[in-house]
């Protein structure tokens, strides 16, 4: 059984450009979400995938956008960045009964964004 | 809404003595509680959760947790902490009415001593 991945596991960028985070769920797994981590925070949940839809959403800007595939892997795009975009970003799966608050969640090892 | 507050953003002790890891939440609805232990430059992992059966909620690496609802609590223990145990952990409230959205604390960060 493959957990889940993340690529890349680190990328440096400059304010007001564009990244895209990748994501592959655990097999088997219909949902994922997106999760913030600033250091010395926990993480702060940005929005969840499942089936291909956002069914939930943080409280993030809109310049945070993602994507599910019909593989069930998904994508973060973040515009526009800001310093304080810098952070590690966690990817998390789910076997998918949508919105189940019971459901454990599986999380990947992240990506560590530094913006310059 | 809901919250949850890890009491204790360092916790110190020695090796083979007991872990306590402190942590309260609020909610308006049952919540489901759950510890992830996250281990530098790795991704959070699961101990234990709770989901509204038996109260005290037996994990992995002998780590328990107890839901006492009359103190919105859910403190994480262990009888005798190894050096592997040094790492952040989280405290997770998810509601199972309104809002599923999940809520981490800021975290403890547990520190073992030879």
């Amino acid at each position: 059984e493959t957990g889940v991945t993340q690529s890349p596991t680190h990328l440096i960028k400059t304010r007001g450009q564009q990244v895209t985070l990748r994501c592959s769920s655990q097999s088997g797994h219909n949902t994922v979400s997106w999760y913030q981590q600033a250091l010395g925070q926990g993480p702060q949940f940005i929005f969840q995938y499942y089936r291909e839809e956002e069914n939930g959403r943080g409280n993030f800007p809109p310049r945070f956008s993602g994507l599910q595939f019909p593989n069930y892997s998904s994508e973060l795009n973040v515009n526009a960045l800001e310093l304080d975009d810098s952070a590690l970003y966690l990817c998390a799966s789910s076997p998918g009964t949508s919105g189940s608050h019971q459901e454990t969640q599986y999380f990947g090892p992240g990506t560590r964004l530094l913006v310059l | 809404a809901q919250s949850v507050t890890q009491l204790d953003s360092h916790v110190s002790v020695s090796e083979g003595t007991p872990v306590l890891l402190r942590c309260n939440y609020s909610s308006s609805y049952s919540p489901s509680l759950f510890w992830y232990v996250q281990h530098p430059n790795k991704g959070l992992q699961l101990l234990l959760k709770y989901t509204s059966a038996a109260t005290l909620v037996k994990g992995i690496n002998g780590f328990e947790a107890e839901f006492k609802k009359s103190e919105t609590s859910f403190h994480l223990t262990k009888p005798s902490a190894h050096m592997s145990d040094a790492a952040e952990y989280f405290c997770v409230v998810r509601l199972s009415g309104g809002s599923y959205i999940p809520t981490f604390g800021r975290g403890t960060s547990l520190i073992v001593h030879p």
